[in-house]
């Protein structure tokens, strides 16, 4: 069964700007993590963040994590069209990854 | 980075075939391999789990029978879709883990379409 649940579920944005997606999760976790799906392809490790740990960047990418809040959020700062893709979250309770729905973000030229 | 490699891409036979898909690891040792599908625009739903040299642990309505999957190196894991029939068309993607705790690698997919 999926544990995540992501909002929004689709965004559509103008290159340039910022775009975040949040994802809301079930029980406790050792990490959290997020991929991207470009349409008919396999998933891209983008970002792993561990239960200890609050925020991590990795270039445009900035990734939060409330384990109070069971929720997570990924900025994607100053968008390019090549981001448009889906976006996951998981969450790693022990080794198996459940995903949630997923973010399908569309950036326009 | 670590690669995965998936094969084939795609695959279009008659019902009552069976398919074998690969997924292997080219640059690390994967200790555990794990096989999703994934329906249009939907998440991914995973199938089972492959620790090389044992059994694989299937998730909650998965049929073992059905979905035969051997992993028999560190590198190597099969699914193999025995008498499919057109409701077993999707998207089937494979990931391995060298360890515990750090990211899954995917390969890039196999469209398996049922006639």
């Amino acid at each position: 069964s999926q544990q995540g649940e992501e909002d929004p579920q689709a965004l559509s944005i103008q290159e340039g700007e910022n775009a975040t997606m949040n994802c809301s999760y079930k029980t406790s976790i050792n990490n959290l993590q997020w991929y991207r799906q470009n349409s008919g392809r396999g998933l891209v490790h983008l970002i792993l963040i561990r239960s200890n740990e609050r925020e991590k960047h990795s270039g445009r990418l900035r990734v939060t994590l409330d384990t109070s809040k069971k929720s997570s959020s990924l900025l994607i700062t100053a968008s390019r069209a090549a981001d448009t893709a889906s976006y996951f979250c998981a969450t790693d309770g022990g080794g198996k990854l459940i995903f949630g729905q997923g973010t399908e973000l569309s950036v326009k030229p | 980075g670590a690669v995965v490699s998936q094969h084939p891409s795609w695959v279009i036979c008659k019902s009552g075939t069976s398919v074998k898909i690969e997924c292997r690891s080219l640059d690390f040792q994967a200790t555990t391999m794990f096989w999703y599908r994934q329906f249009p625009k939907q998440s991914l739903m995973l199938m089972a789990t492959s620790n090389e040299g044992s059994k694989a642990t299937y998730e909650q309505g998965v049929e073992k029978d059905k979905f035969l999957i051997n992993h028999a190196s560190l590198t190597l894991s099969t699914l193999t879709v025995t008498s499919a029939h057109p409701e077993d068309s999707s998207f089937y993607i494979c990931s391995a883990m060298g360890t515990v705790n750090q990211p899954q690698h995917f390969g890039d997919g196999t469209r398996l379409s049922i006639l």
